[in-house]
């Protein structure tokens, strides 16, 4: 059964430094990709999707994900983290011909230091 | 437009009783989703509808839950005989649903916590 991992459940960095969150789904047939963020007492929101095509692909608030098949990987990056960037973020795939349901991964929870 | 509302947002009860969790979807959407957030784990799938109908049931944990939606709008949630292990964050999420399918951008609602004393 597919399973979706993230590495670290907790990140810190410092205001200004790079943002990298890992991911790393498990089935050979590459799925469909996507990161959610969950601000403090706010729901689920989109940060990006990854269904075809360029295999980097750009969000909101300045995030970016790479999708790498070899690695079976989908981190995400931001080159400089900004305060309000606090939050949890999940990654999640659905798998192609479902009926959608999303896979989350555990989550991993960004601190971010002034 | 107005998103995905769950209501109620908070909800205390004890052990052995009902409950109902109430989602109201996004206008148009057809899809809809709950998932359960219990803490320290990640989010899982509990039910899926596509109009009215719900064609997999595999993901409630057990006989004790059951969903329903009316009018390709309103779902609600039901878990009988609550447990303590019940205790989460109950999401409901909807899209579109249309030709993407399951790339579909799932919007989701703030969430209802529910604990079971």
């Amino acid at each position: 059964a597919q399973s979706v991992t993230q590495l670290g459940s907790h990140v810190s960095v410092s205001e200004g430094a790079l943002v990298l969150l890992r991911c790393n789904y498990s089935s050979s047939v590459p799925p469909y990709l996507f990161w959610y963020v969950q601000y403090p007492n706010q729901g689920l929101q989109l940060l990006l999707k990854y269904t075809t095509g360029a295999t980097l692909v750009k969000g909101i608030n300045g995030f970016e994900a790479e999708f790498k098949k070899s690695e079976t990987s989908f981190h995400l990056t931001k080159p400089s983290a900004h305060m309000s960037d606090a939050a949890e973020y999940f990654c999640a795939v659905t798998e192609r011909g479902s009926q959608g349901n999303l896979i989350f991964g555990k989550g991993t929870k960004l601190s971010v230091k002034p | 437009g107005a998103g995905v509302s769950q209501s109620p947002s908070n909800k205390v009860t004890e052990k052995g009783k009902d409950v109902e969790l109430r989602c109201d979807p996004i206008s148009g959407h057809t899809a809809l989703y709950w998932y359960r957030q219990r803490l320290g784990q990640g989010l899982e799938f509990l039910i899926y509808f596509q109009g009215n109908s719900a064609p997999d049931k595999s993901g409630l944990p057990s006989d004790r839950f059951s969903a329903e939606r009316t009018g390709e709008s309103v779902s609600t949630l039901t878990i009988q005989r609550t447990q303590q292990e019940d205790s989460a964050v109950y999401l409901c999420a909807s899209s579109l649903m249309g030709v993407a399918g399951p790339t579909d951008t799932q919007y989701f609602g703030p969430g209802t916590r529910l604990t079971v004393l």
